[in-house]
C-alpha cells in the first residue's frame, strides 16, 4: 500500500525557516516524481514545485521559486521541502502528492508562522 | 499561467441528487503528445485531497461509477449520481499540461 507520511505541524517566527518531510512506503520515490502543494481555506490549492528524486532535478512555480526548495533522500525513501524566509503569508497546510495525476497525497503538515 | 475557473463556488444538494462543476481554462489543455491532463479530487473536511478523475475521464482505483467526468480543449464537467453525505467536500479540477500547474478555485458541494 503506497503511504506518505509528512512530518508534525510546525510554528515559526518570522524570517525563519522550516524543513517539511514527506516518508514514502510501497514503493520507491524515484519510480515518480514528487509535488509539493500549498493549502490554505480561503486560497484554495497552490501547487509549488516537483522533484524527480531519481536526478535531484525540481521545478518550481515562479511564485515559489525563492521561497521553496525541494530535495529528496533515496537512502531513506523520503522527500522534503524547505521554506524560507517565513512571513504570515506562509501559515498554510503543505501536502506533499506523488505521481503525475497525484494520486498519493501525504496527510499534510501546518505551517504556521507567528512572533 | 494558465486560469481555471471553476463553477459554481458553491453547490447544494439533495442526498440522492445529482450535480455537475465545471471547470474552463484560458487556454486548450490538450498536451503536445495529444493528452489532455485535467483531473478532478476531492477535499474533505480535515483530510488531504483525493484523486477521482485522471485525465479528463478515467475513474482512479476505488472511485464509485457515480463519478464521471467529460469535455475537450478548454471545457470540463464532473458529474455526480446519486449523491451520498461521503461525497460532501470541496471539489478541486487541476490542470497539469502546462508550466506552471494550477488548479481551480475549488467548488464546496453541501447539503440543501
Amino acid at each position: 500500500e503506497v503511504q506518505l507520511q509528512q512530518s508534525g505541524p510546525e510554528l515559526r517566527r518570522p524570517g525563519s525557516s522550516v524543513k517539511l518531510s514527506c516518508k514514502a512506503s510501497g514503493y520507491s520515490i524515484t519510480d515518480y516524481l514528487m509535488h509539493w502543494v500549498k493549502h490554505r481555506p480561503e486560497h484554495g490549492l497552490e501547487w509549488i514545485g516537483w522533484i524527480d528524486p531519481e536526478d535531484g532535478e525540481t521545478k518550481y512555480a515562479q511564485k515559489f521559486q525563492s521561497k521553496a526548495t525541494l530535495t529528496a533522500d533515496t537512502s531513506s525513501n523520503t522527500a522534503y521541502m524547505q521554506l524560507s524566509s517565513l512571513t504570515s503569508e506562509d501559515t498554510a497546510t503543505y501536502f506533499c502528492a506523488s505521481t503525475g495525476v497525484f494520486a498519493y497525497w501525504g496527510q499534510g503538515t501546518l505551517v504556521t508562522v507567528s512572533s | 499561467d494558465v486560469l481555471m475557473t471553476q463553477t459554481p463556488v458553491s453547490l447544494p444538494v439533495s442526498l440522492g441528487g445529482q450535480v455537475s462543476i465545471s471547470c474552463r481554462s484560458s487556454q486548450s489543455l490538450v498536451h503536445s503528445d495529444g493528452n489532455t491532463y485535467l483531473h478532478w479530487y476531492l477535499q474533505k473536511p480535515g483530510q488531504s485531497p483525493q484523486l477521482l478523475i485522471y485525465r479528463v475521464s478515467n475513474r482512479f482505483s476505488g472511485v464509485p461509477d457515480r463519478f464521471s467526468g467529460s469535455g475537450s480543449g478548454t471545457d470540463f464537467t464532473l458529474k455526480i449520481s446519486r449523491v451520498e453525505p461521503e461525497d460532501l467536500g470541496v471539489y478541486y479540477c487541476l490542470q497539469s499540461t502546462h508550466f506552471p500547474l494550477t488548479f481551480g478555485s475549488g467548488t464546496k458541494l453541501e447539503i440543501k
